[in-house]
């Protein structure tokens, strides 16, 4: 089974608007981070925002805030008020608390979405 | 503070060849891991290393050695290169934090490798 699921292949947000980018994730291991990454066509990896599994409050960092609903294992982004910098493709990821099995706590990547933010 | 650095940027192999690519952190990170990403498979582990001299192998090893002689670098070696193994290359680092489900990847700019 999938352990990060990203649906949406692409996504198209009309500039100044927010986006809500969806992730739902997998696992039996009661620790566990989540988070964003976006990569610009340029190529690289930027963090954006962390989620933990025992965090009470969504996570917020500027633009971005993290709608965690841990019953659904959900953790959807929000971007909001998008800009033309916005568009590029994002990443979902988690790490379990279990180290998922192995010594160094396993990053798990979804397969990602692209967003187009337009004008 | 430059962060995490990866040369080459960009690489043509031809089949057979062999290359290293070096990955470089200045942020005294104890825990260092090499992916690829391929079209719509996402990031991939390679191998990785919880610290000086240390390695392992991670979910697609298989065509690939690392080693970790500095505790800031981590290379990447192909001995034998094959087609299958174009792919954008990334070098990431974190801390090694006792809760490492809160550890944060911080990742280099990618190295995008084409064997013809």
């Amino acid at each position: 089974a999938q352990k990060i699921t990203q649906t949406q292949p692409g996504m198209f947000v009309q500039e100044k608007e927010a986006v809500t980018l969806d992730c739902t994730y997998d696992t039996s291991d009661p620790s566990y981070g989540l988070f964003w990454y976006k990569q610009p066509s340029s190529g690289e990896m930027i963090f954006l925002i962390y989620q933990g599994s025992y965090d009470q409050q969504n996570a917020t960092e500027g633009r971005y805030s993290l709608n965690f609903q841990k019953a659904r294992k959900s953790a959807n982004l929000v971007i909001s008020a998008s800009q033309l910098g916005d568009s590029a493709m994002y990443f979902c990821a988690m790490r379990e608390g279990n180290a998922g099995g192995t010594s160094y706590g396993k990053l798990t990547f979804g397969q990602g979405t692209i967003l187009t933010v337009h004008p | 503070n430059a962060g995490v650095t990866q040369t080459p940027k960009f690489r043509v192999l031809k089949t057979g060849q062999s290359m290293t690519l070096l990955c470089a952190q200045d942020m005294n990170h104890e825990y260092m891991y090499w992916y690829r990403q391929d079209p719509g498979m996402g990031l991939r582990l390679i191998h990785y290393s919880v610290g000086e001299g240390t390695t392992a192998k991670g979910e697609v090893p298989d065509g690939y050695n690392v080693s970790r002689l500095k505790k800031q670098n981590f290379l990447l070696g192909l001995e034998s290169a094959a087609p299958s193994q174009t792919s954008v290359y990334f070098c990431a680092s974190s801390y090694s934090l006792v809760e490492i489900y809160t550890d944060t990847q911080y990742f280099g700019p990618g190295t995008r490798l084409t064997v013809l």
